[in-house]
Formats: structure tokens, sequence, C-alpha cells
């Protein structure tokens, strides 16, 4: 069975990071692009950016660009995501999903920007 | 960015009867390969989402017969043959043909009557 647990959330004061991990095990991530997905309370999901398969080609959401780095080690199957100069609009559960096509999500971890 | 649109917002339906939910995109998602990368997921309470559906038609391992995917172009439609208990939730549509971003519909609330 497939499965991803994403770590890292917590509350940050605005302008602050925190970096999140994802582990994947019952498939092996060098397949894969892998993304990161985020969603708001209250809202439907977001696509926040993507990294492919070898770490060559990486892709964010306008809001997110400048300010997140996602990476990949493919040898420990896991998927990060650096979150610099963080906002209130950044608060989310933050989902790591295989595959353009987002075909397994996991449980999701949630970060909260607030002061 | 494509932009998809989802109908209705909310749906009630009786428990064995079906339901059907719309979702549009701002423009064709065939891609140059030929494929239509239309997914569609459901989100429990409390949950996280799960695919049910890609590429327009194909069911997800263990998703049950009554789901159904189809359409083409901009027009797409998710049909549940008979909704049970468990159905209920959230249900997105998703396109992966243009991108980025990826992007999702706004979503769709089935309730039971």
């Amino acid at each position: 069975e497939v499965q991803h647990v994403e770590t890292g959330g917590g509350l940050v004061q605005p302008g602050g990071s925190l970096r999140l991990s994802c582990a994947v095990s019952g498939v092996s991530i060098s397949d894969y692009w892998m993304n990161w997905v985020r969603q708001a309370p209250g809202k439907g999901p977001e696509w926040v950016a993507n990294i492919k398969q070898d770490g060559s080609e990486k892709y964010y959401v306008d809001s997110v660009r400048g300010r997140f780095t996602i990476s990949r080690d493919n040898a420990m199957n896991s998927v990060d995501l650096q979150m610099d100069s963080l906002r209130a609009e950044d608060t989310a559960i933050y989902y790591c999903a295989t595959s353009l096509l987002l075909a397994v999500w996991g449980k999701g971890t949630r970060v909260t920007v607030s002061s | 960015d494509v932009v998809m649109t989802q109908s209705p917002r909310s749906l009630s339906v009786t428990l064995g009867q079906p339901a059907s939910i719309s979702c549009r995109s701002s423009r064709s998602l065939v891609h140059s390969d030929g494929n239509t990368y239309l997914n569609w997921f459901h989100q429990r309470p409390g949950q996280s989402p799960r695919r049910l559906i890609y590429k327009v038609s194909n069911r997800d391992s263990g998703v049950p017969d009554r789901f159904s995917g189809s359409g083409s172009g901009t027009d797409f439609t998710l049909k549940i043959s008979r909704v049970e208990a468990e159905d209920i939730g959230v249900y997105y549509c998703s396109q992966a043909t243009y991108w980025p971003p990826l992007t999702f519909g706004g979503g769709t609330k089935v309730e039971i009557k």
C-alpha cells in the first residue's frame, strides 16, 4: 500500500519559516513527479509546487514563487517543502501527492501563520 | 491558467438515487499527446482528498463501479448511479493538461436528503 506521511507543520509568526517533509512508502518516488498541494480552512485544494523525477525541473504557483522551495531525495524516498517569508494566507493543511495526476495523497500537516 | 467551474455547488440526494456533477474547463483539456487529463477527487469530512477517476473515465483501484466519469473537450461529468451514505463529502475536478499550475474546481458538496 502506498502511503505518504507529511510532517513539519505548526504555528509560525508572519515572516517566519517552516520546512515540511513527506515520507513515502510502498512505491519508489523516483518514477514520479511529486507535488505539494494545500487546502486553506473551508476552501478547496490549491496546487503549490512540483518537482520532476530527477529534480531538474521545479514549478510553483505564483503566490509562493520566490518564497517556497521544493526538493526531493529519491534515496530516502522523500520530498520537502522549505517555506520562507510566511504570510497569513499560507495558513492551510499541506499535502504531498504523487504524480501529475495526483494519484495518492497523505493526511497532511497543518501550517498556521499567525502572530 | 485553466479555470475549472463545477456545478452545482451543493447537492442533496436521497439514498439509492443517482447524482450528477458537472465540471467545465475554460479551454479544451485535450493534450497534444491525445490524452485528456481530467481527474475527480472525493473528500470526506475531516479526511484528505482521494482520487476517484483519472483521465476522464478511469476508476482508481477500489473505487466502486457506481462511480463513472465521462465527457470531452471542456465538459465533463461525474455520475453516482446509486448514492450511498459513504458518498457524502465534497467532490472536486482537476486538470493536469495545461500546467503549471494544476488547477481544481470549486467543489460540489454532496449530502444525504
